[in-house]
């Protein structure tokens, strides 16, 4: 099992519509957790901190957490064409004193 | 407060030559992280410094060497280059305790003819 998996995509949803982004780690002592967004050529931009179980709502983002269930999620609501890029989820693992960073899912939003 | 710096920003170099990137993290930040990145692919972990010693290393080959400096400012090295090391490299800056979220600069964009 990967410590932090994503789903490769290409996730395609249409403008307006709300874009679901899943995220699994096998820590269960991990304490926080991050979304990062990346678009094609830059360098990935922290858009999400989230540490307690439950949902975190930013403008039209949602971080969803469940730590029994090891999962976190990332909900874009009216998504953009603006939001296509990658979306990467990162993890510090309490065990080994670093960050680990999912493979990321790329997002296409249709107009 | 001034993000993280990485310096230069592209960088052309040929086959055999060695390379050196500088990354200047965020004021305060004592922890430096240093990622390859090719088209397509996700962030390769090369090494962590946190107070000028290495705490974290990925699997590279020791083409790839670090070093951080006491003002936290850290500079990574590529011996002997080859083409498959053509990539973007980032740096990344955290604060060094674990629940606290890295930043990344713009990166260096390494090509190698």
């Amino acid at each position: 099992q990967k410590e932090v998996e994503q789903n490769s995509g290409p996730l395609s949803v249409p403008e307006g519509a709300i874009a679901s982004l899943n995220c699994t780690y096998s820590d269960r002592g991990s304490q926080s957790f991050f979304w990062y967004r990346q678009y094609s050529g830059k360098s990935p931009e922290l858009i999400m901190s989230i540490y307690s179980n439950g949902d975190k709502e930013d403008g039209r983002f949602t971080a969803q957490l469940n730590k029994a269930s090891q999962y976190v999620s990332l909900l874009i609501r009216d998504s953009q064409p603006s939001d296509s890029a990658t979306y990467l989820c990162a993890v510090p693992y309490s065990s080994a004193s670093k960050i680990i960073f999912g493979s990321g899912t790329r997002l296409s939003i249709r107009p | 407060k001034a993000g993280v710096t990485q310096t230069p920003r592209y960088l052309i170099k040929t086959r055999g030559q060695q390379v050196t990137l500088s990354c200047s993290p965020i004021s305060g930040h004592r922890s430096v992280s240093w990622y390859q990145q090719t088209p397509g692919q996700g962030l390769q972990f090369l090494f962590e410094y946190f107070s000028e010693t290495q705490r974290n290393k990925g699997n590279f080959p020791g083409r790839f060497s670090g070093r951080q400096f006491s003002n936290s400012r850290s500079e990574m090295n590529v011996s002997t280059l080859e083409l498959g090391d053509s990539a973007l490299y980032l740096c990344a800056s955290s604060s060094g305790s674990g629940d606290q979220p890295q930043h990344f600069g713009d990166g260096t964009r390494l090509s190698i003819l």
